[in-house]
């Protein structure tokens, strides 16, 4: 019953490979994103995702692609993997835009994934 | 200058005591502001969030906003042990898609 699930948890790969990390939620939420969260701790936005908007942090390599299959799924698929690419990924949801008493400010929660931590050799 | 900043301790704070953890963010834009706790392995999780400037307490935290000086504090009272873990905060605007910005944490150690 979990909330927010990624596979692998663990990901080994070589330089140069091309690799998938799926990523399911089963809160019914519209809003999916994906995180990295590098090796000093510092989680970095790279895609917001709803069946209406991709929106992409302009600093995430074109090599990195979210895919998505429906609405409780958002894949992240990375070509050509570098050395730099080694992090931990994480998966969040939420609902899409919710509005505080009518005065536009968000306050829908992110619900995370439990990560998976990718390691390029 | 980063967008969100914390000091990435560690703050050692003795059991029963107060921790007090500050973020400044740089965007005026910014409209909602959230605190997160992070063990060490573990994926973040919601503590609080607060878009109006004030106080807003639950529990044994606090989380204080100062839009004119682009300041979020957490306080937690009566720390535990368990509290122990990096804090994150994150603003967010709702034209960006409403997607989060994190500052780099602060790591928290109560000890017994």
């Amino acid at each position: 019953d979990t909330a927010v699930s990624q596979t692998p948890k663990y990901l080994v790969t070589q330089m140069g490979n091309d690799k998938s990390i799926k990523c399911e939620q089963n809160l019914g939420h519209d809003t999916m994103y994906w995180y990295k969260q590098d090796s000093k701790k510092f989680l970095k936005i790279m895609f917001s995702y709803n069946n209406k908007e991709l929106i992409i942090n302009e600093t995430v390599p074109n090599r990195f692609s979210p895919k998505s299959p429906d609405k409780a799924h958002l894949n992240l698929h990375i070509n050509s993997l570098e050395l730099g690419d080694s992090a931990v990924y994480f998966c969040a949801s939420s609902q899409d835009e919710s509005y505080f008493g009518g005065r536009g400010h968000s306050t829908d929660t992110q619900y995370f994934g439990p990560g998976t931590r990718l390691t390029v050799l | 200058q980063k967008e969100v900043e914390q000091n990435s301790g560690p703050l050692s704070v003795p059991e029963g005591a107060i921790a007090s953890l500050n973020c400044t963010y740089s965007d005026r834009g910014s409209q909602s502001f959230f605190w997160y706790r992070q063990y060490s392995g573990k994926s973040p999780e919601l503590i609080m969030f607060i878009y109006s400037n004030g106080d807003k307490e639950d529990g044994r935290f606090t989380a204080q906003l100062n839009k004119a000086s682009q300041y979020v504090s957490l306080l937690i009272r009566d720390s535990q042990p368990s509290d122990s873990a990096t804090y994150l905060c994150a603003v967010k605007k709702v034209e960006a898609g409403n997607m989060l910005t994190f500052g780099g944490g602060t790591r928290l150690m109560v000890k017994p």
